[in-house]
């Protein structure tokens, strides 16, 4: 069946390095992948996406790219600050109903 | 920007009792969800509903029940709650796949609801 999986957490970095958070996964055909983020207190916003192979999503200075060679979907950014201390799901979506299996997140923290 | 409005953010019920949580979403989306978020557990899919009046079974529906009368209001009954329903509730809704391909979902802030 489809599956997501995330790099286990927490990851702390300080702030201006540099971020991966690595997600692979499992599906038949072309699913839509995304990126989710949840900080404190609140609901997941959608982040980013991509809906077919080499397309890249990109938001807030966060990129993924939709690899399919590799069923990968890494979250990357170049220079994080404080405030994106959160939450990260990655995602995917395929067949009816627009159903989305979520990875099981992964607890960011940034230092100052 | 779509707008999900839970009804609540945080809730406080007894064992026992019956318990709704309302969802509302402004953007006339046909899809809408359920899910229970806990610790080590990520996202699980209580029950979702792609119309007015029709539902389907997620992952975890036991003890669970959903209504959807109107296309942008769907509300998650617990018939008689108990403890291990204690949890973080996150609404969601999206467009259709007819719309074009499959859709992203828009979150609510969630309800946290303790059972005692």
């Amino acid at each position: 069946g489809n599956s997501v999986t995330q790099m286990e957490g927490p990851v702390t970095l300080s702030e201006e390095a540099f971020l991966t958070i690595n997600c692979t996964y499992t599906a038949t055909g072309y699913p839509s992948l995304f990126w989710y983020v949840q900080y404190p207190g609140e609901g997941l916003q959608l982040l980013l996406k991509a809906t077919k192979a080499d397309d890249k999503g990109s938001n807030k200075g966060f990129e993924a790219t939709y690899r399919k060679e590799t069923t990968s979907f890494h979250l990357e950014k170049g220079s994080v600050q404080v405030s994106d201390s959160a939450v990260y799901f990655c995602a995917l979506s395929k067949g009816s109903a627009s159903k989305i299996i979520f990875g099981s997140g992964t607890r960011l923290s940034i230092r100052p | 920007d779509v707008k999900v409005t839970q009804s609540s953010r945080y809730l406080v019920k007894r064992t026992g009792e019956k318990v709704f949580l309302e969802c509302v979403q402004d953007m006339d989306h046909e899809n809408m969800f359920w899910y229970r978020q806990d610790p080590g557990l990520g996202l699980r899919l209580i029950y979702f509903s792609y119309d007015v009046k029709m539902k389907e079974k997620g992952d975890i529906p036991e003890g669970y029940s959903v209504s959807r009368e109107k296309k942008e209001r769907f509300s998650l009954i617990l018939e008689s709650a108990s403890t291990n329903q204690t949890s973080m509730y996150l609404c969601a809704s999206s467009l259709s796949q007819g719309a074009g391909g499959n859709q992203p979902q828009h979150f609510g802030d969630g309800t946290r609801l303790s059972i005692l």
